[in-house]
């Protein structure tokens, strides 16, 4: 069954510091990934997804994430932290079905002046 | 251009009385999907619509009913609330399944 693994449940980090958020996957075929943040009280946001091509993906607010099969990871990175980045970020993976996304269990960032 | 949109944004339930969720896009997409945001559990598929006339169980689906009134709008009803049902409910719509699911801005419920 497939899954989706955000190894870190909480993280700090500086503004203006770069950030990592993890993110592993179990999928037998090509996956297709995707990113969301939610700020408190809000929806989810989609920052950026991965179906196919270039494995590394660009989104909005200046996020990017890189796919890499041989380590089944999506992990997403920001080069240069805001305070407004503060959220939950949410990894998920389209089932093989297309008929959900199975979401990891979120990350809670942090930003410390 | 409102996306999706739910109402109510938040209600307080007696354990045993009913109510229904209501979501609507105004995307054109065909399929809507139910989760619920739980601490800790990330979100979790209740019941999706692949296509208007078409509904099918997802992951937690116990204690619900869903209805695709037409292509905009997928209801989701509890008829009988209990605590465990206390939660975030999120409604999502997409083009089609596997493309890009868009989130409504949630429903809070308690459940006394």
């Amino acid at each position: 069954a497939q899954s989706v693994t955000q190894p870190d449940i909480h993280i700090t980090v500086s503004e203006g510091a770069s950030l990592e958020l993890r993110c592993n996957y179990s999928y037998g075929a090509t996956p297709y990934l995707f990113w969301y943040v939610q700020s408190p009280g809000q929806g989810l946001q989609l920052l950026l997804k991965y179906f196919s091509g270039d494995t590394l993906v660009q989104g909005i607010k200046g996020f990017e994430a890189e796919f890499k099969r041989s380590q089944s990871s999506f992990n997403l990175r920001k080069p240069s932290v805001h305070w407004s980045d503060a959220a939950e970020y949410f990894c998920a993976v389209a089932n093989q079905a297309g008929t959900a996304l199975i979401f990891g269990k979120g990350t809670t960032l942090s930003v410390s002046s | 251009n409102a996306g999706v949109t739910q109402t109510p944004k938040f209600q307080v339930l007696k354990t045993g009385q009913s109510m229904t969720l209501q979501c609507a896009q105004d995307m054109n997409h065909n399929s809507m999907y139910w989760y619920r945001q739980d601490p800790g559990m990330g979100l979790r598929l209740i019941y999706y619509s692949a296509s208007e006339g078409t509904t099918d169980k997802g992951e937690v689906p116990n204690g619900y009913n869903v209805s695709r009134l037409n292509k905009r709008e997928f209801s989701l009803r509890l008829e009988s609330a209990a605590p465990s049902q206390t939660s975030v409910y999120f409604c999502a719509s997409s083009r089609s399944l596997k493309e890009t699911q868009y989130f409504g801005p949630g429903t809070r419920l308690l459940v006394l």
